[in-house]
């Protein structure tokens, strides 16, 4: 099973406006992290929350974590066509030492 | 990302025997071999740290990693099966913690 994962499989929006992107995941963490990864390219990270943290921003790009929902959010105000990505969210979960699971990702898709 | 560049790009396979090459000039500690199937995300195959190799996921006897130093990875296969069509992500971090993972662009393997 999924240590972590997404909560849809695909978001379409139009440029300009905002985008949220939902993971949940089953075990306790040390950190939650945020990659995106674009057509032909490796995964590249874009935040990192700690356990200990509710809300880290970046730029355009905010993360929530709940850990008593053991759940996470990203939003990207005033998208870009640029954005378009497959979004992943990835967990360290305790249980499994120095391993990084990756969620199945969300595939966004922002119109011009 | 030209910080960690991987060869080849495209790889095509029959039944030939073939490496992946990887280099990283962050110099970091740790290097990753990550395993992407087609609408999947990215899956751990080996973790090496100051070329240990340290994590060993359930891989294949086929796939056979080597660190011949700390900024070089490499990936031998062998009899190829077409479930090993996929991209190879080599990825690197300061440490093992996971903090951040930085991806090449990855070597796409399609097994004729």
């Amino acid at each position: 099973s999924q240590l972590a994962e997404e909560n849809l499989w695909a978001l379409s929006v139009h440029e300009g406006e905002s985008v949220t992107v939902n993971c949940s995941y089953k075990t306790s963490i040390t950190a939650l992290q945020w990659y995106r990864q674009k057509s032909g390219e490796g995964p590249a990270q874009l935040i990192l929350i700690r356990s200990n943290e509710r809300e880290k921003r970046n730029g355009r790009l905010r993360a929530t974590l709940d850990t008593s929902s053991q759940s996470s959010s990203l939003s990207i105000t005033a998208t870009r066509c640029e954005d378009t990505a497959v979004y992943f969210c990835a967990t360290d979960a305790n249980s499994a030492g120095n391993k990084l699971t990756f969620g199945i990702g969300t595939r966004v898709l922002v119109r011009p | 990302n030209t910080k960690i560049t991987q060869s080849p790009r495209y790889l095509i396979l029959g039944r030939a025997n073939k490496s992946l090459e990887c280099e990283q000039h962050l110099g970091h500690n740790a290097m990753y071999w990550y395993k992407q199937s087609a609408e999947k995300p990215p899956e751990l195959m080996f973790l090496y740290n100051l070329k240990q190799l340290i994590r060993n996921e359930t891989v294949p006897s086929r796939f056979i990693p080597e660190c011949p130093d700390s900024s070089k990875l490499l990936l031998h296969i062998s009899a190829v099966d077409p479930e090993d069509s996929a991209v190879y992500f080599c990825a690197s971090s300061n440490q093992v913690s996971n903090e951040r993972l930085f991806f090449g662009h990855g070597t796409k393997l399609s097994v004729l």
